[in-house]
């Protein structure tokens, strides 16, 4: 049973550029959130994805946004990319908490997609 | 809003011996509270987790946490370290009223176990 697989697993941009991270969820989970962790701190969330709709968003500019497709993967872009979004960036899969389905806070997450920003 | 606060950005300790890797959290409405871990070169996997019922949890690989509500804490401990727990340990918390999937996450406690 694949777990949940993200690419690519790193990527190099410059100043300004735009970036698509891609993820794929563990079998037979529905809902995918994304997080950035900078180095030395602990993982951002920035938002989470439910039937194919952002159903709740952390602390992050509209720079940052999402999809997810009906196979359940999902993808992160960042437009006009800063030095500071340089990270880790961890997709994470889990069961929709609601209807009993799934445990809160029992996310599986990917190795992440280290992008460096020049 | 949340917070995660964990004391102790590394901790070295040799093999066999106890740990305690603290954390304390706010919020200022009831929390799930979590702790995972993250293996070099690895996605982070949860330890363990306290939703309700009794304050003592266990985890995976013998750890386990005690919910402090008086103090606002989740204290993360082993009794007895082997090398490999060396890792970067997360303490993490999520409101109760959002679902619960939205994590907040603490700065991390690197853990060192010297042979």
């Amino acid at each position: 049973d694949a777990g949940v697989t993200q690419s690519p697993t790193h990527l190099i941009k410059t100043r300004g550029q735009q970036v698509t991270l891609r993820c794929s969820p563990k079998s037979g989970h529905d809902t995918v959130s994304w997080y950035q962790q900078a180095l030395g701190q602990g993982p951002q969330f920035i938002f989470q994805y439910y039937e194919e709709e952002e159903r709740q968003r952390g602390n992050f500019p509209d720079r940052f946004s999402g999809h997810q497709f009906p196979n359940y993967s999902s993808e992160l872009n960042v437009n006009a990319l800063l030095l500071g979004d340089s990270a880790l960036y961890l997709c994470a899969s889990s069961l929709a908490t609601g209807r009993g389905r799934g445990l809160p806070g029992e996310l599986f997450f990917g190795e992440g997609s280290r992008l460096t920003v020049l | 809003a949340q917070s995660v606060t964990q004391l102790d950005s590394q901790v070295p300790v040799f093999e066999e011996a106890p740990v305690e890797l603290r954390c304390n959290y706010s919020s200022s409405v009831s929390v799930y509270l979590f702790w995972y871990v993250q293996y070099p070169n690895q996605g982070l996997q949860l330890l363990l987790k306290y939703l309700s019922g009794s304050t003592l949890v266990k985890g995976i690989n013998g750890f386990e946490a005690e919910f402090n509500k008086s103090q606002t804490s989740f204290h993360l401990r082993k009794p007895s370290v082997h090398i490999s727990d060396t890792a970067e340990y997360f303490c993490a918390v999520a409101r109760r009223q959002t679902g619960a999937n939205n994590l907040f996450f603490g700065t991390g406690t690197r853990l060192t176990v010297i042979p």
